[in-house]
Formats: C-alpha cells, sequence, structure tokens
C-alpha cells in the first residue's frame, strides 16, 4: 500500500484564508520534508521536520512520530501561495537520502 | 542565480535513441540524486550518490546508467529510450542526508 498519503488532494481558498494540508505515513522515518512545487515544475524546500513544530513566516509543520503524521500550515494564504505541496519521508535504516514522496496537495488561492 | 543546473530544460527524443541529461551542483554538497516525475505519479527516487559513489539504486532497468565525472556532476545517461520514460527528471542534492535541493528538471519527451 501507499505508504505515504496526503490530503486533501486539491484545494481552494480565498486570500485570507488559512489552510491545513496533512500527510500519514505508515512507515517509521528518519525524516519528513515539506516541499512546493511551482505550478512551472521546479521544487522548494519549506521544512526539514523529523519531529516537533518548526516556523517560517506564514508557515508552520508540525510531525507527530507517534501517531504518524505531519502537518503543513498556511497561514493568511496568498494568491502566490497557489502549486503544490509535497511530502516526503525518508524511512528508518535508509540512510542514503532516498525519499519517498506523496501524491501531493494542490492549492489554488483565488484573490 | 540557481544553484544546482540542469541541462537541457527540454529535451524531445525518438524511441530507441539515447540521451544524456546533465546535472551541476554548487552548493558544496556531497551526496546527489536523481528523482522522476511521471504524469500522475509522485516524485520517485532513482539513484543516490555520496563522495560520487553509489549509495542506492531504485531503477530497475540497466538503461538508467548515472556518471559521475567530478564531486558535483551527476550526469543520467538514458539508453534505447522508450515512449514510458516520457518524464520530468529531477536532480537534487544534499549534506549529510538533510534537506535535499532540487534542480528545475529535465522535461523528457519520447515519441
Amino acid at each position: 500500500g501507499q505508504q505515504v498519503q496526503q490530503s486533501p488532494a486539491s484545494l481552494v481558498l480565498q486570500e485570507g484564508e488559512n489552510a491545513e494540508l496533512q500527510c500519514n505515513f505508515s512507515t517509521s522515518l528518519n525524516s519528513m520534508q515539506w516541499f512546493y512545487q511551482r505550478p512551472g515544475g521546479s521544487l522548494v524546500s519549506l521544512f526539514y521536520n523529523p519531529s516537533g513544530t518548526k516556523h517560517s513566516g506564514r508557515l508552520t509543520s508540525t510531525t507527530v512520530i507517534k501517531e504518524r503524521r505531519s502537518s503543513l500550515h498556511i497561514s493568511s494564504s496568498q494568491t502566490t501561495d497557489s502549486g503544490t505541496y509535497l511530502c516526503a519521508l525518508e524511512q528508518t535504516g535508509a540512510n542514503t537520502g532516498k525519499l519517498t514522496f506523496g501524491h501531493g496537495t494542490i492549492l489554488r488561492v483565488h484573490p | 542565480d540557481p544553484k544546482i543546473i540542469q541541462k537541457p530544460k527540454y529535451l524531445v527524443a525518438v524511441t530507441g535513441s539515447e540521451k544524456i541529461l546533465i546535472c551541476e551542483q554548487y552548493l558544496g554538497h556531497n551526496a546527489m540524486y536523481w528523482y522522476r516525475q511521471s504524469a500522475k505519479k509522485p516524485l520517485e527516487f532513482m539513484f543516490s550518490y555520496s563522495y560520487q559513489k553509489l549509495m542506492d539504486n531504485q531503477t530497475a532497468s540497466s538503461r538508467f546508467q548515472p556518471q559521475s565525472s567530478k564531486k558535483n556532476h551527476l550526469d543520467l545517461q538514458i539508453t534505447a529510450l522508450k515512449p514510458d520514460d516520457s518524464a520530468t527528471y529531477f536532480c537534487a542534492s544534499s549534506q549529510g542526508g538533510r534537506t535535499l535541493y532540487f534542480g528545475s528538471g529535465t522535461r523528457l519527451t519520447v515519441l
């Protein structure tokens, strides 16, 4: 079965609204990373967050290992936040940099 | 300035031909990777290299051969191209297996 599941698959917001993106995983992990994929395709690293909570501007990532989930919170969304958000994990014992990605959440923010 | 350079950005090839995808990173990282993103599939890990040595290979086909001539280069040679090889190929790098940084990708179309 799929090791990394992201929800929702897509999300539409009005500018200024908040968003909560979820990532659930079925295996133990070394690390969890969140990426933003621009509509043109390039990827930008948002967080390296194997456990706990991290903040970066309007973004917050929380990983709870015991519950096998990680979330990405976007506050006060802007149209420029539109794109695909991907979570990816490195399994315990892998140590090769191999990340397993979810299918992503497609976010559209309307003005 | 982009720190991970992939060339070319777009590539069209005929079935049966051979192509080389170029990747150079200027982040001083010791590990480099190739990932593939096909239509409607999540990003898939292909290879990882550390200090120019192969660490992990998740590509079943020997038609895909990474080539590392320098520490900051990891090219990908693909032989006997098939239409199913059509995808965007991303190169990435990291230091110590932590946050991965991705290039902008090479979009390959095989006719």
